[in-house]
């Protein structure tokens, strides 16, 4: 089983729709959740970062934290043709030495005008 | 990219020759990652430093080593380069521990 699991897509939106993105981890002792957007040929760039369980918004995005499903979502609402990217969620948790942060594969986001 | 330069941005080697990849941050930041970049894997992790001199193997550390002898560089070094390590990598930073990392442009190495 993967660390963490997200679907690979792509997830095709219509332009000024929510575009839903799922993620699911393994460790139940993970503590701290991240999202980053990644347009192809760059490097991944924070979009928000969630700790606690619930909605977390900042602007147009949303991140939503279920610790006890291990479950955590990313909502990008009235998406737009530069939202066309992939979508990395990354889950962070205390190791044997260190914190380390896990990656998902990623999900690639396209939005159609 | 939050302050972090690597280089080079891009290169091309042969099999068996030795690679030394840069990451320079002014962010002054404890902790520096090194990543690198699959498709199908994600990003995994090679290597981090939690200080000078201070650093420790991540997942797929074998056939790559790192020093850091300045808070601002972190390099990292493929001994002998195979065709496996045909990636392209990412260094990070993160202000300390569990914080959040920032990523640098990356790297795209291609091992003929």
């Amino acid at each position: 089983q993967k660390e963490v699991e997200q679907n690979s897509g792509p997830l095709s939106v219509p332009e000024g729709a929510i575009a839903s993105l799922n993620c699911t981890y393994s460790d139940r002792g993970s503590q701290s959740f991240f999202w980053y957007r990644q347009y192809s040929g760059k490097s991944p760039e924070l979009i928000m970062f969630i700790y606690s369980n619930g909605d977390k918004e900042d602007g147009r995005f949303t991140a939503q934290l279920n610790k006890a499903s291990q479950y955590v979502s990313l909502l990008i609402r009235d998406s737009q043709p530069s939202d066309s990217a992939t979508y990395l969620c990354a889950v962070n948790r205390l190791g044997s030495n260190d914190y380390k942060l896990s990656f998902g594969a990623g999900t690639t986001v396209t939005v159609r005008a | 990219d939050a302050g972090i330069t690597q280089s080079p941005r891009h290169k091309v080697t042969e099999t068996g020759t030795p690679v030394t990849l840069r990451c320079h941050q002014t962010e002054n930041h404890r902790y520096m990652y090194w990543y690198r970049q699959d498709p199908g894997h994600g990003l995994r992790l090679i290597h981090y430093s939690y200080g000078v001199k201070d650093t420790d193997k991540g997942e797929v550390s074998d056939g790559y080593s790192v020093s850091r002898s300045k808070t601002e560089d972190f390099l990292l070094t493929l001994e002998s380069a195979t065709s496996s390590q045909t990636s392209v990598y990412f260094c990070a930073i993160s202000l300390d521990r569990g914080e959040t990392q920032y990523f640098g442009p990356g790297t795209r190495l291609l091992v003929l």
